[in-house]
């Protein structure tokens, strides 16, 4: 399995507060993404990294903010979260190259009350 | 923009009956196609890739998949069930520009019955 954690696991927070995500990684790849995964949305893209202190913007980045300063970490950031954004939050990470498969992280449950 | 449709929601199938997945996409070149398996409570993992040549590609799990430009379909296929491969599958398709992204379709939820 590839090298890829998530923390935390679970969280449960309430509306207007913020919130930070960590996916970590051991297998020094380039490319990192987080996802969420909505029941009949399948996985949607949120924000990805392509280098230190390089990201861009997915389908869904609205409310959501990214920071990449090792290669090895990926932070999402909820600034301020919603119950829209409760969800599962899934890391993936991918080597260089053209169109490498992606491997995922465990997933993170967050709801927000 | 690309995206990827899975007509089937949810599919029921007896355990060693056959299994096929549907998947349809839509991009402007030749796609990258993927199809994911995610078990309950888990992450996502990959059961095979078509990025050219064969259009019949073999993976992990005893799943193959057909890719046809014609039809632009990509569907899984399993001769045989086994209990353990009730999960939800996804197909994805990729993009050809730099990031590796995907797109992913909705998802078919498979139950297997004994």
């Amino acid at each position: 399995d590839a090298g890829i954690t998530q923390s935390p696991r679970h969280k449960v927070t309430e509306t207007g507060t913020p919130v930070t995500l960590r996916c970590h990684q051991t297998e020094n790849h380039r490319y990192m993404y987080w996802y969420r995964q909505d029941p009949g949305h399948g996985l949607r893209l949120i924000h990805y990294s392509y280098g230190v202190k390089d990201t861009d913007k997915g389908e869904v980045s609205d409310g959501y903010s990214v920071s990449r300063s090792k290669t090895e970490d990926f932070l999402l950031t909820l600034e301020s979260a919603t119950s829209s954004q409760t969800s599962v939050y899934f890391c993936a990470i991918s080597p260089s190259g053209t169109m490498v498969e992606q491997y995922f992280g465990p997933g993170t449950r967050l709801t927000v009350t | 923009a690309q995206s990827v449709t899975q007509p089937d929601i949810h599919i029921t199938v007896s355990e060693g009956a056959s299994l096929e997945l549907r998947c349809n996409y839509s991009y402007g070149a030749t796609p990258y196609l993927f199809w994911y398996v995610q078990s309950p409570g888990q992450g996502l993992q990959l059961l095979l890739k078509y990025f050219s040549g064969d259009t019949l590609v073999q993976g992990i799990k005893g799943f193959e998949a057909e890719f046809k430009r014609s039809q632009s379909s990509f569907n899984l296929r399993k001769p045989s069930v086994h209990w353990s491969d009730a999960a939800e599958y996804f197909c994805a398709v990729g993009e050809r520009a730099a990031g590796n992204k995907l797109t992913f379709g909705g998802g078919t939820r498979v139950l297997v019955k004994p």
